[in-house]
């Protein structure tokens, strides 16, 4: 079964300073990956997502990720953090069936960001 | 244009009673999700519509859960005889068509006594 693991449970930068958050999936085949952020009492927003072609992507919000198949990783990153950014952060992964593209879901990345 | 609603945004029920949640998903997109995203277990997919029809209910995790959609439109997932279990944050999430984005709503608050 596929499975995504985000090992950083919580992490925490300073305003200004880079962030990478790890996204690890396990499958055969190269699924679709997602990165969506959760704001406290919101849903899901979609930041960006890679189904084929250039393996670095842009997001909204100044957001990144590269998709590493070599890795199993699509880690998302961002060249400087806005206090606005904390959130958690979901990495998610499906595959194309006959039957819909329902999302596996990491753990999640709590992220705070100090002034 | 209007995204994905969900009502209600917060349930307090008690154990052993039935609740609805309900799910407008954004006009003319055939294909509607429910997830559940508990402390315990994370984000979990339930099931998936295509128009009115469940070709995944994979997810649901008894019987006691059930989901219909009608119209291709509206959707409602009902949970009888509710356990302290159930208690989590309810997420629809509709797309346009199976292998389009997903768009989430804010999600119903379900809580247990």
């Amino acid at each position: 079964a596929q499975s995504v693991t985000q090992p950083d449970i919580h992490i925490t930068v300073s305003e200004g300073a880079s962030l990478e958050l790890r996204c690890n999936y396990s499958y055969g085949a190269t699924p679709y990956l997602f990165w969506y952020v959760q704001s406290p009492g919101q849903g899901l927003q979609l930041l960006l997502k890679y189904f084929s072609g250039d393996t670095l992507v842009q997001g909204i919000k100044g957001f990144e990720a590269e998709f590493k198949r070599s890795q199993s990783s699509f880690n998302l990153r961002k060249p400087s953090v806005h206090w606005s950014d904390a959130a958690e952060y979901f990495c998610a992964v499906t595959i194309l069936t006959g039957g819909g593209n329902k999302l596996t879901f990491g753990t999640g990345t709590q992220l705070k960001v100090e002034l | 244009g209007a995204g994905v609603s969900q009502s209600p945004s917060n349930k307090v029920t008690e154990k052993g009673k039935d609740v609805e949640l309900r799910c407008d998903p954004i006009s003319g997109h055939t294909a509607l999700y429910w997830y559940r995203q508990s402390l315990g277990q994370g984000l979990e997919f339930l099931i998936y519509f295509q128009g009115n029809s469940a070709p995944d209910k994979s997810g649901l995790p008894s019987d006691r859960f059930s989901a219909e959609r009608t119209g291709g439109s509206v959707s409602t997932l009902t949970i009888q005889r509710t356990q302290q279990e159930d208690s989590a944050v309810y997420l629809c999430a509709s797309s346009l068509d199976q292998v389009d984005t997903q768009y989430f709503g804010p999600g119903t608050r379900l809580t247990v006594l």
